[in-house]
């Protein structure tokens, strides 16, 4: 059981590349989110998915995208990497979106754009 | 949308005081509020949630308290240990669940020996 997946771990690109980062968790769970995380702003949802083939927008959505055509994996793509989307990514899941319980992280991307 | 408010952005207290660590929510819809803490360098880890139909809620040394009418709930540190330090964040949602989560930006904690 590895729980939450991400892949890679570090990553650095140039401006305009498109690259996609992998999520994938191994415990049937139903909500997977991503999130990046930059220095004195926390954790911000960028989209989300309540199950397969259902997605949705987060707080901060604009370049990139996403979708969900397995329970197990969540790919998020940057479509034409800016400076602005340099970051860590944290993907995470949970059992379910409608009860309170744990969301498992992944340990990250740190994602650099030059 | 949601908004999270926390502070203070950096604590440092004496091993064995206790630490308390504030956040105030806009959304009076918002009714789960779980805390995260993440070492440095790890990943984020849920360390105890409350629900809007309750008050308090403990666990151990750590214990949260949720005020509705005032829209605020703090996280509570008793006996600090050098392990605790860490930074911590709040959170809040609607749906009782982790469905669009808005996160705090977070209190770093030092407890000093």
């Amino acid at each position: 059981n590895a729980g939450v997946t991400q892949t890679p771990k570090f990553q650095v690109l140039k401006t305009g590349q498109s690259m996609t980062l992998q999520c994938a968790q191994d415990m049937n769970h139903e909500y997977m989110s991503w999130y990046r995380q930059d220095p004195g702003m926390g954790l911000r949802l960028i989209h989300y998915s309540v199950g397969a083939g259902i997605t949705d927008q987060g707080e901060v959505p604009n370049g990139y995208n996403v979708s969900r055509s397995t329970t197990e994996d969540f790919p998020l793509r940057l479509l034409s990497a800016a400076p602005s989307q340099t970051s860590v990514y944290f993907c995470a899941s949970s059992a379910s979106s409608r009860v309170g319980q744990p969301q498992h992280f992944g340990d990250g991307t740190r994602l650099s754009i030059l | 949308g949601e908004n999270v408010e926390q502070h203070p952005s950096t604590l440092s207290v004496q091993e064995g005081d206790s630490a308390v660590i504030k956040c105030t929510y806009s959304d009076s819809a918002s009714n789960y509020f779980p805390w995260y803490k993440q070492e440095l360098g790890k990943r984020p880890q849920l360390i105890i949630d409350i629900r809007s139909n309750v008050g308090e809620k403990k666990d151990q040394r750590i214990a949260v308290t949720l005020n509705k009418t005032a829209k605020h709930f703090s996280l509570h540190i008793t006996e600090t240990q050098p392990e605790d330090s860490a930074v911590y964040f709040c959170a809040a949602s609607k749906n009782f669940g982790n469905e669009k989560l808005t996160f705090g930006t977070g209190t770093r904690l030092t407890i000093i020996p």
